[in-house]
């Protein structure tokens, strides 16, 4: 167990819906991120926050936004889904915003778009 | 654009026996991280090398940062079933702030 939750664990919609994915970092980490990973492929970074602000972004459509909250859990809204976006998603988190510092993965949320 | 590049992408070998990993790239990396994913399951970090040229050692793992920290290699001594599973590469940016990672290098070891 890494520490950090995520919610839900599965979440089947059909295309155009609009979903939102919840994480819980570890306690005492302020830096958050969120990745995507679809079958048999590595993690696409998507973005990254810290301490409630935007750190980093990666690879994240228009359609996708996060944000980070005062008690520093984050959520990550996807918005007119489409078939594509079906894959895991991961959350990390970590101390500090970077300089090698190690990330704890969640469980992940699989997406499922019908 | 992936960045980082891992081969082979499926390896599949009887227990006992060596095996390499590598990750490649044409960027230099702050550091880099080896990562292990089981099936369903988030990735577990293994190790994390920052100093180019440098060799660390974890039980029957041993992990190599290039020299020009660009590349990275992954070797398993006498592999057991328990190392089955993806082996992940993800190199540090030199902003700090994004991770790159490699498509992975699934793993089965047979008993």
């Amino acid at each position: 167990d890494s520490g950090v939750t995520q919610t839900p664990k599965h979440l089947i919609t059909a295309t155009g819906q609009r979903v939102t994915l919840r994480c819980s970092p570890r306690s005492g980490d302020l830096s958050v991120y969120w990745y995507q990973q679809s079958l048999d492929q590595g993690l696409q970074f998507l973005i990254q926050y810290y301490n409630g602000e935007e750190r980093a972004k990666g690879n994240i459509l228009e359609r996708f936004s996060a944000q980070q909250f005062p008690d520093l859990h984050s959520e990550l809204n996807l918005s007119s889904l489409e078939l594509g976006d079906s894959a895991l998603y991961f959350c990390a988190s970590s101390v500090d915003p970077g300089g090698g510092d190690e990330q704890f993965f969640g469980p992940g949320t699989r997406l499922t778009v019908l | 654009t992936q960045l980082l590049e891992q081969s082979p992408q499926f390896l599949s070998i009887q227990e006992g026996e060596n095996l390499t990993v590598y990750c490649n790239s044409s960027s230099v990396f702050s550091s880099l991280q080896w990562y292990r994913q089981e099936p369903g399951e988030g990735p577990v970090l293994l190790v994390t090398v920052v100093t180019g040229g440098e060799v660390k050692k974890l039980k029957r793992l041993t992990f190599q940062f290039g020299d020009a920290r660009k590349d990275s290699s992954l070797h398993i001594t006498a592999a057991q079933p328990g190392d089955t599973g993806l082996y992940l590469c993800a190199g540090e940016g030199n902003n700090f702030n994004k991770f790159y990672f490699g498509s992975g290098t699934k793993l089965n070891v047979k008993p």
